[in-house]
């Protein structure tokens, strides 16, 4: 099956700068790439994906990036503040094949003021 | 939110007594999930729905079954609970969006087996 990993397990940043989390993913077929934000005790909320036909995608100040020959994808958070502050999981998709998602094990996120 | 609704939110249970969670949603999505999550594990997926009837097992099924009588309804049961099932219970649903399904979560519950 797929295996999803992700790096690194924390992050902290200052007010300001940029936050890069790392993915790679084992299965080729995986085609749809969601992300995740996770605040303490709350849901998972989606905040932004990336389909396989597609090289990069921007939403104001997060980003993904897809390199399929690598089989990795990347988020990117500009500018952080300190409401960025909260777990971020990846997760791969075979889409069409029960959308079974495979998640990462999760980012911890600490933007300091 | 995605219309859904998971119930009990808190539960604190004993070592081989048998619970239910429920997961409800009011959109009509085909699919729905369960998953469980742990520190130092993420997200895992332990039963999914594709219809009314229709369920297979995920990563993490044993110890668990599941049912989906209603649309709306999807149940996770542990026929008798064990420490290792203390967790935090996310159901899911999955809603077509320009031709991929993105899945969105449940509000949690939280299970302690004593």
């Amino acid at each position: 099956g797929e295996n999803v990993e992700q790096h690194p397990s924390t992050l902290s940043v200052q007010e300001g700068d940029s936050a890069v989390i790392k993915c790679t993913y084992s299965d080729s077929a995986s085609n749809y790439f969601p992300w995740y934000k996770q605040e303490l005790g709350k849901r998972p909320q989606l905040i932004i994906d990336i389909r396989s036909n597609v090289g990069e995608k921007k939403d104001q100040r997060i980003a993904v990036t897809l390199n399929k020959t690598a089989k990795h994808f990347s988020l990117h958070i500009t500018e952080t503040q300190p409401e960025d502050s909260a777990v971020y999981f990846c997760a791969a998709i075979i889409h069409n094949a029960g959308n079974m998602l495979t998640f990462g094990g999760g980012t911890r996120l600490m933007v300091k003021p | 939110d995605a219309g859904i609704t998971q119930s009990p939110r808190h539960k604190v249970t004993e070592t081989g007594t048998p619970v239910t969670l429920r997961c409800h949603q009011t959109e009509n999505h085909r699919y729905m999930y369960w998953y469980r999550q742990d520190p130092g594990h993420g997200l895992r997926l332990i039963h999914y729905s594709y219809g009314v009837k229709d369920t297979d097992k995920g990563e993490v099924s044993d110890g668990y079954s599941v049912s989906r009588s209603k649309t709306e309804d999807f149940l996770l049961t542990l026929e008798s609970a064990t420490s290792s099932q203390t967790s935090v219970y996310f159901c899911a649903i999955s809603e077509a969006r320009g031709g991929y399904n993105e899945q969105f979560f449940g509000p949690g519950t939280r299970l302690t087996v004593l």
